[in-house]
Order: C-alpha cells, then sequence, then structure tokens
C-alpha cells in the first residue's frame, strides 16, 4: 500500500542554522502538500507541489517535488525559534481515492536560541 | 479556507464510558476526515465520512468501537466507545476544501483513567 517516509524524526539546531527534511512515497504521486505543527497546536497548511521538479518558495521556506514525483523536501534557511514545530509532508497518490492523503510521520524541529 | 470548530477541546473519562466529539464547519465540505494523533507522533487516519454515505473506516478502525455521524454537509461527530486508557490521544477532525488542501480543527485532547 501506499506509504509515506519522512526523515528525520527529530532536528535540533541553532538559530540561524539551516534545517532541511526529507519526504519519500513508495509510489509517484499527484500531488505532495506539507503542513505545520506547532507545539499543541493543530496541522496547518503551508504549500501544495503539483508539477515535476517544481519549487516553490516562501520567503526562508524553500520547498521542491522530484522529478519522479515521489520525493519532496523542505528548506529552511537560518531558522528562527518562530519555526519550531513539526512538519509533515502529505502526498497524495496518483490512482488513489479523491482526497485521500498519506501523512509522513513529520519531523520535529527545535531551534535553539 | 474553512473553519473548523470541535467540541469539546479536551476532557478526562473514565474507561468502559464513551465520549462524542463533535465538529462543525463555517462552509459545505464533501469531504471529512476523523484523525487521531498520540502525543509526538503523526497522524493517523481513522475514517473518511462522506454526507449521505457511510464511513469508510482505515484498517485496524471499526464502526463498533467509532461510529461516525455525518448528518449533513457542515457537521459531523466521532464517537470513542468504550474507552480504555489506550484511547488517549488527540482526535482530530478535517476537511477537504476545494478538492486540494486539508483544513484541521484545533483537536479534542481525550484522557482516558
Amino acid at each position: 500500500g501506499q506509504q509515506v517516509m519522512q526523515i528525520p524524526q527529530y532536528q535540533h539546531v541553532q538559530e540561524g542554522e539551516d534545517f532541511t527534511t526529507y519526504c519519500n512515497s513508495s509510489t509517484t504521486l499527484s500531488n505532495i502538500q506539507w503542513y505545520k505543527q506547532r507545539p499543541g497546536g493543530h496541522p496547518v497548511f503551508l504549500i501544495q507541489l503539483v508539477k515535476s521538479g517544481e519549487v516553490k518558495k516562501q520567503k526562508r521556506l524553500t520547498f521542491q517535488f522530484g522529478e519522479a514525483k515521489k520525493n519532496s523536501s523542505l528548506h529552511i534557511t537560518a531558522t528562527q525559534t518562530t519555526d519550531v514545530g513539526t512538519y509533515f509532508c502529505a502526498g497524495r497518490d496518483r490512482g488513489s481515492t479523491l482526497g485521500r492523503l498519506y501523512f509522513g510521520r513529520g519531523t520535529q524541529l527545535t531551534v535553539w536560541p | 479556507s474553512a473553519v473548523i470548530s470541535q467540541k469539546p477541546s479536551r476532557d478526562i473519562c473514565q474507561r468502559g464510558t464513551s465520549l462524542t466529539i463533535q465538529c462543525q464547519v463555517d462552509s459545505q465540505v464533501t469531504m471529512m476526515f476523523w484523525y487521531r494523533q498520540q502525543p509526538g507522533q503523526s497522524l493517523t487516519l481513522i475514517a473518511t465520512a462522506n454526507q449521505g454515505s457511510e464511513a469508510t473506516y482505515e484498517s485496524g478502525f471499526v464502526i463498533d468501537k467509532f461510529p461516525i455521524s455525518r448528518p449533513n454537509l457542515t457537521f459531523s461527530t466521532l464517537t470513542v466507545s468504550n474507552m480504555s486508557p489506550e484511547d488517549s490521544s488527540i482526535y482530530l477532525c478535517s476537511v477537504m476544501w476545494q478538492g486540494e488542501t486539508q483544513y484541521f480543527g484545533p483537536g479534542t485532547r481525550l484522557l482516558v483513567l
């Protein structure tokens, strides 16, 4: 069945350092989405990537979708304490039922001031 | 975007009892989802609830334990039946917005003693 794997599970960085989390799917995806969950909060949608090789930026965040549409990454440049939280990728299988997203296990980011 | 509210926000329950969680959306949506999230863990899909049809449960979840209602396009309930301490978790409802992204409710934090 569909699986979305995400690494690393935890990442601790000093404020100002960069951070990257990686997502891999066992099957080709129609799109991939990224969510952020602050401590004590609920997941909040960040962005969706649809095209092969697509790159999108949101300020210090850069999102990439692989050429084969099976992997993705989120890179944060010069982390800040406000970046603390868990980042989830979620993929929609090309052949899956409409709406069904498969979430990775998430990467929990801690930023030391 | 969709605004989602959940009731209760948290509860402490005795084992053997049942709790019904309500999810209200400010817009009509076709697809609603119920997730469970253990502290520090990823999101586990319990079931998909579409209005006018029976909920579709994921492997490991059964209707007798987690009955779901979806009486209209803006409301759903999830009942956690015959609770045990292992049911202690955060329960989140979410909706599929315009067929693309998911918006999550604030969650219900459940502790079973």
